[in-house]
């Protein structure tokens, strides 16, 4: 089963819309982390955000704010006024303290920021 | 100087040939990960291991190797290319030593299998 889900393959939206990316994970274990990374086009990987599980605090940082409510195992993801430079692939990830912090990445979803 | 590195950052082989990939860190960490990326797929684990004398399996560790050197030393071979191993491949370190339980990625090793 898939630990975390990213059912949003491919976005596109239109520069200065804001956009959502969502994310849905699975997991028994109490202490988790959940995080956000971007991949653009030059294909490294750019950490966004952690979140622990006992932290549900949203957050905000410029243009990106984060969503994260365990009632609904969701840890989504928000891009205000988007810009071209937004233009990447995204992944959600699950780490468990139960599994050796391994990590479990979504699919990943697309996002296309046209001018 | 970036703190994972990975050696080569593109590779295209012949299917039957060995391939090596090679990943070092800085950092000082003591977990180190391999993971594959395909398109629509996203990281798969592939091995990880927690210390010098510690490999561990992955969801796809069939028909890769690792061997772990030295702590900051992390080799990810294919005894025999197969073209579905044509990928984009990432090394990570992570250190649990505090809380923050994040993974650190190197640049990527963009594998072609003909």
């Amino acid at each position: 089963a898939q630990k975390v889900t990213q059912a949003q393959t491919e976005i596109s939206v239109v520069e200065k819309e804001d956009v959502t990316l969502d994310c849905v994970y699975e997991t028994r274990d109490t202490t988790y982390y959940l995080f956000w990374y971007k991949q653009p086009p030059s294909g490294e990987l750019v950490f966004l955000i952690r979140r622990n599980s006992f932290d549900e605090q949203n957050e905000i940082s410029g243009r990106y704010s984060w969503n994260f409510q365990k009632s609904t195992s969701s840890f989504n993801f928000t891009i205000t006024a988007s810009q071209v430079v937004d233009s990447a692939v995204y992944f959600c990830a699950l780490s468990e303290a139960n599994t050796g912090n391994q990590f479990y990445f979504g699919t990943g979803t697309s996002l296309t920021v046209i001018p | 100087d970036a703190d994972v590195t990975q050696t080569p950052r593109n590779r295209i082989t012949k299917t039957g040939k060995r391939i090596m990939l090679e990943c070092s860190q800085t950092k000082g960490h003591d977990r180190m990960y391999w993971y594959r990326q395909d398109p629509g797929l996203g990281l798969r684990l592939i091995y990880y291991s927690f210390d010098v004398k510690d490999i561990n399996k992955g969801e796809i560790s069939d028909g890769y190797s690792v061997s772990r050197q030295a702590q900051a030393k992390f080799s990810l071979s294919l005894e025999s290319a197969i073209p579905n191993q044509t990928a984009l491949y990432f090394c990570a370190t992570s250190d649990l030593s505090g809380l923050l339980n994040e993974q650190f990625f190197g640049p990527g090793t963009r594998l072609t299998v003909l």
